[in-house]
């Protein structure tokens, strides 16, 4: 049982270019969310999905999207990278949507665009 | 406008000792508040909620105490080992208790001294 799984773990880019972030677990939840952390702040909400299907946009979207075609997987796309999305983003999921369903965290993923 | 304000960035404390982590938190409407652990190059793990129904939660060695009048939340670990060194992230649902709707602090990191 992996739990949430992110790759890559760490990844450089140069302004301007694409990549995806890949997130998968395999708990069978159903909901499923990315976050970014920066430093002296604490995560904020990019994306959520409450199941295959369904996504919906969290606290700071801009610049990424998001889809959520399987259970499993819920990759993160930066479409054009800017430095502004030099960050540790995580991916979470929970059994549901519900606040008593604590979020289980992947190990991340930290990115940096020069 | 920071919501969840965790506002020590770090603590330090000697083994054995109790740890007191503190959040304040300006929200009236929020009503379920959770901790989460995380250590380096790690992704944060669940470590003990409270409903606004209570006012004390306990889990082994960490209890959390809730003050819904100071809008004031506190995590204790008694007693502290090397082990709980760690950032803490305290975090606090919205109105409908969604796990989308959580906002985090921005973290205490806690140090315990063998």
């Amino acid at each position: 049982n992996a739990g949430v799984t992110q790759t890559p773990k760490f990844q450089v880019l140069k302004t301007g270019q694409s990549m995806t972030l890949q997130c998968a677990q395999d708990m069978n939840h159903e909901y499923m969310s990315w976050y970014r952390q920066d430093p002296g702040m604490g995560l904020r909400l990019i994306h959520y999905s409450v199941g295959a299907g369904i996504t919906d946009q969290g606290e700071v979207p801009n610049g990424y999207n998001v889809s959520r075609s399987t259970t499993e997987d819920f990759p993160l796309r930066l479409l054009s990278a800017a430095p502004s999305q030099t960050s540790v983003y995580f991916c979470a999921s929970s059994y549901s949507m519900r606040v008593e369903s604590p979020l289980h965290f992947g190990n991340g993923t930290r990115l940096t665009v020069t | 406008d920071q919501q969840v304000k965790q506002n020590s960035p770090s603590l330090s404390v000697q083994e054995g000792r109790i740890s007191i982590l503190n959040c304040d938190y300006t929200n009236s409407m929020f009503d379920y508040f959770l901790w989460y652990k995380k250590y380096p190059a790690e992704g944060p793990t669940f470590l003990i909620s409270i409903s606004s129904i209570k006012d004390k939660n306990e889990d082994g060695r960490f209890t959390v105490f809730l003050n819904k009048s100071a809008k004031h939340l506190s995590l204790h670990i008694v007693p502290s080992q090397p082990g709980d060194s760690a950032v803490y992230f305290c975090a606090a649902s919205g109105s409908g208790g969604s796990n989308y709707k959580l906002t985090f602090g921005k973290g205490t990191l806690l140090t315990v001294n063998p």
